[in-house]
């Protein structure tokens, strides 16, 4: 079973430009969670969805970042336009609906670096 | 609302001693709680679960851990450390609902001396 991808695994980009991150998710898994972390800090939830729906959107930072999950399978994460403070590890997860497992599978996560 | 406290962001142990990553949590309501490590370059690999069954832990690698509503803690052991323990561990905690957002601890980075 293919685990949780991401891409691209690192992005170098100016401030002001913008940057799609990309989440495959373990297939059949309905939700699907962005988390970043930025450097010396912990890790934190951005987003949750349940299929295409936008079950959770607490953490967002800002209107500059934008997540869609069109068709309830990948979901993209846009910046635009990116600023400093946006550098870090994006981290996607997805998991089950199922309260067996509770479990969420991560991705190896994207590096963002904004310069 | 949750919140996760991590004591010590970075723990050096010798080959073969006992490994023990502190963490402690707040939850307004019964706590799922996690221990996940992530090796360089890879993605978070989720250690053990806690989900309100026994409250000692055991999980993958030798590592285990105890759940102490009292003391509000989720303490990582491990009796003997071997050099690839070395990477960062990351407590976390989900309340109430089944599959809601984690909640991270700072991260540990455990060293191992040979």
């Amino acid at each position: 079973e293919a685990g949780v991808t991401q891409f691209p695994s690192h992005s170098v980009i100016e401030k002001g430009q913008t940057v799609t991150l990309r989440c495959d998710p373990i297939s059949g898994h309905d939700n699907l969670y962005w988390y970043r972390r930025v450097m010396g800090k912990e890790i934190k939830f951005l987003l949750h969805f349940v299929k295409e729906s936008k079950q959770d959107e607490s953490g967002m930072p800002n209107n500059r970042f934008l997540a869609e999950r069109t068709g309830g399978t990948y979901s993209t994460l846009k910046v635009q336009p990116a600023e400093l403070e946006d550098s870090g590890v994006y981290f996607c997860a997805s998991s089950q609906i199922d309260t067996r497992t509770y479990e969420q599978y991560f991705g190896p996560g994207t590096r963002l670096t904004v310069t | 609302a949750q919140s996760v406290t991590q004591l010590g962001s970075h723990v050096s142990v010798s080959e073969g001693a006992l490994v023990l990553l502190r963490c402690n949590y707040s939850s307004s309501v019964p706590p799922y709680l996690f221990w996940y490590v992530q090796y360089p370059n890879q993605g978070l690999q989720l250690l053990l679960k806690y989900t309100s069954a026994a409250t000692l832990v055991k999980g993958i690698n030798g590592f285990e851990a105890e759940f102490k509503k009292s003391e509000t803690s989720f303490h990582l052991t491990k009796p003997s450390a071997h050099m690839s323990d070395a990477a960062e561990y990351f407590c976390a905690v989900r309340g109430g609902t089944s599959y809601g957002k984690l909640t991270f601890g700072q991260g540990t980075i455990l060293t191992v001396h040979p």
